[in-house]
């Protein structure tokens, strides 16, 4: 079993729909979350950063963060087709690397 | 404030062939990792630094792959013999502890 399990998509929605990706995890020592977004032939860029549990919104985002259940979340609201990219959850413990999961390709059609 | 430099962007090989990649981190960034994404994947960690110090590299094949960051700025991972399974895109990233890491744009392998 990988430590982080992250659905593949690919994810296709309309534009201005409500996504939400989910990761689970099996390490209960990670205690930071992020969510990266990668467009194709491009590094990963940070979106979203939360530490422990619980929630947190920057604009059309909002990352979920449910340590009891080892399960978090991305909500993106009002989604455009500049959102098409794969989406990487990644985790760590304390002073640790990150573990990423294998990423979901999301599709927002015009 | 200048991001993660990575080079070259593409490097095209024959297997067998050695091949080595660089990476300049953000400034004052004293944590540096190679990470391995094969198409389709995540990133894998291949080596993590402290400085001058490996703090993780249990995940790098040591017979073919190496790494060393002098000085405890640039680093070099090296691949040598290369084998087709090599081909992926290798991802410099640097932090300030803990967690939030900055990735350069990658430089993509391609083995024959």
């Amino acid at each position: 079993q990988k430590e982080v399990e992250q659905d593949p998509g690919p994810l296709s929605v309309p534009e201005g729909a409500i996504v939400s990706l989910n990761c689970t995890y099996s390490n209960s020592a990670f205690q930071y979350f992020m969510w990266y977004r990668q467009y194709s032939r491009k590094g990963p860029e940070l979106l979203m950063y939360t530490y422990s549990s619980g929630n947190k919104e920057d604009g059309r985002f909002t990352a979920q963060v449910d340590k009891s259940s080892k399960y978090i979340s991305l909500f993106i609201r009002d989604s455009q087709p500049s959102d098409s990219a794969t989406y990487l959850c990644a985790m760590s413990a304390s002073r640790r690397a990150l573990t990423f999961g294998s990423g979901t390709r999301l599709q927002v059609q015009p | 404030e200048a991001g993660v430099a990575q080079s070259p962007r593409y490097k095209i090989i024959e297997k067998r062939q050695s091949v080595a990649f660089w990476c300049n981190p953000i400034s004052g960034h004293a944590t540096l990792y190679w990470y391995q994404q094969i198409l389709g994947q995540g990133p894998k960690l291949l080596i993590q630094f402290q400085n001058n110090g490996v703090v993780d590299d249990s995940q790098l094949p040591k017979d073919r792959f190496s790494a060393e960051r002098l000085k405890g700025v640039d680093s070099t991972l090296k691949i040598q013999p290369a084998k087709l399974e090599d081909s992926a895109v290798y991802l410099c990233a640097s932090s300030l502890p803990p967690g939030e890491l900055f990735f350069g744009e990658g430089s993509r392998l391609t083995v024959l």
